[in-house]
């Protein structure tokens, strides 16, 4: 059974705190990992799909990190602030054609 | 462009009954994926589509069916309904080719379903 595993479970900061988040998944078999950003009352959005070991990607204040090696990706805010409230969620796609998605860490960024 | 679109937003079914959910993709996209979302956990993938064949499938029972039809539009059906099926059901369309799992996933608001 192939588990990803994200933590913490959540996560309360303050506005303008930097904050970082892991995703936890298996390391053979790799093939690429997803990272969304899911808002209340709306559909998840894309933030960034990596598919090489040692890709950092940034978008504004988030960025990410992967390593597969060792089974692990990074997503950092930079700066937090309200909007950035929501759930994030990772997703391990391997050799079999499936996305595995984590439980996601749920951020409140507090005014 | 619109984005992917899902019907209907909510839906309310008895165990026992039969459902299907609708969901038409970006246009120009050609993979359509299915998952189902509980309360508290991450989405589970159920299908993948591509070009009308199925590409991937997750670990539900037969009672889950899809399909995909010549203008990229899907359908999951779902028979002999349980309460542990209440759940919201999220589609995703993708724009390029076979491996397209390695893209990123464009979803719909969703159905939430519930049963009683």
């Amino acid at each position: 059974i192939l588990n990803v595993e994200q933590s913490p479970q959540s996560l309360h900061v303050q506005e303008g705190d930097s904050t970082n988040f892991t995703c936890s998944f298996p390391s053979s078999n790799f093939y690429a990992l997803h990272w969304y950003r899911w808002e209340t009352a709306k559909s998840p959005e894309a933030l960034f799909v990596m598919t090489l070991n040692g890709d950092e990607k940034k978008k504004g204040r988030i960025s990410a990190t992967l390593n597969t090696k060792e089974g692990y990706s990074y997503l950092y805010i930079k700066g937090s602030q309200p909007e950035d409230s929501a759930t994030y969620l990772c997703a391990f796609k391997g050799a079999t054609n499936k996305l595995i998605f984590g439980t996601g860490t749920l951020l409140a960024v507090q005014p | 462009d619109a984005g992917v679109t899902q019907s209907p937003t909510h839906l309310i079914k008895t165990r026992g009954q039969q459902v299907t959910l609708r969901c038409s993709p970006i246009s120009g996209h050609k993979s359509v994926s299915w998952y189902q979302q509980v309360l508290g956990q991450g989405p589970q993938f159920i299908f993948q589509y591509y070009e009308k064949e199925e590409r991937g499938r997750g670990n539900f029972p037969d009672r889950f069916s899809a399909r995909q039809f010549p203008n990229y539009s899907s359908e999951l059906n779902v028979n002999a309904l349980l309460l542990g099926d209440s759940a919201l059901y999220l589609c995703a369309s993708s724009s390029t080719g076979r491996d397209n799992l390695n893209q990123p996933q464009h979803f719909g608001d969703g159905t939430r379903l519930s049963i009683l």
